[in-house]
């Protein structure tokens, strides 16, 4: 299986500054025929069900507010939130869709406001 | 806008077969192209995925729990359905059921996802 390891575990970050958020990935997750990066990020608030931000490593999906970016290629990713609203508090999670033998997620990474 | 929904006992007994569906609407399963999975979450943990059923019938599993897994596809009443048997107090988690939409002719990102179930394990 292909480990998603994400960094920190834990975030606390002031309103209205940058958020950073890492994953790292056991192997590459770049399809070198089509030059792409299996890689998605989701927000999970409590109590409710994941949400999709990112697919393609650096694709915003339609309706996530523009200060969600995606960067990164091959085994490391990062998620960034240019400027922490209150509603941004949540988990989240990378997913890799390199190896379909086996979908991972990354262990979560809890954002809170400092 | 595509919505899905999970229905199934909240609590099974152990050794006994956990059976969830998942109706979708908004979306047809039978117009292909997505993968109609499940995963599951244990309470207070991170994100596992179970698997997949196509609309043909076609299934993946993940392989820690293939053994125990039968997935299938009703297009006609447009749901899906999970059966995971032998369970233990290890298989209690919210289960959802979400919509994968494919990426580039293969399984890919779930964009769309149920609000998920509760199953517990216990006598």
């Amino acid at each position: 299986d292909i480990v998603l390891t994400q960094s920190p575990d834990s975030l606390a970050v002031s309103l209205g500054e940058r958020a950073t958020i890492n994953c790292r990935s056991s192997q590459s997750v770049l399809y070198s025929s089509n030059n792409q990066n299996y890689l998605a990020w989701y927000q999970q608030k409590p109590g409710q069900p994941p949400k999709l931000l990112i697919y393609w490593a650096s694709t915003r999906e339609s309706g996530v507010p523009d200060r969600f970016s995606g960067s990164g290629s091959g085994t490391d990713f990062t998620l960034t939130i240019s400027s922490l609203q209150a509603e941004d508090v949540a988990v989240y999670y990378c997913q890799q869709y390199y190896s379909t033998l086996s979908i991972t997620f990354g262990q979560g990474t809890r954002l809170e406001i400092k | 806008q595509v919505q899905l929904q999970e229905s199934g006992p909240g609590v099974v007994k152990p050794s006994q077969t956990l059976s969830l569906t998942c109706t979708v609407s908004g979306d047809s399963i039978s117009s292909g192209g997505s993968y109609w999975s499940w995963i599951r979450q244990h309470p207070g943990k991170g994100l596992e995925w179970i698997g997949y059923v196509y609309y043909s019938g076609s299934t993946h599993y993940n392989p820690a729990l293939k053994s125990r897994l039968r997935m299938s596809v009703d297009t006609s009443n447009n749901q899906f359905s999970l059966k995971l048997s032998s369970v233990t107090a290890a298989d209690t988690a919210i289960y959802y059921c979400a919509r994968d939409r494919g990426a580039l002719s293969s399984p890919g990102w779930f964009d769309s996802w149920g609000l998920g179930t509760l199953v517990t394990v216990s006598s």
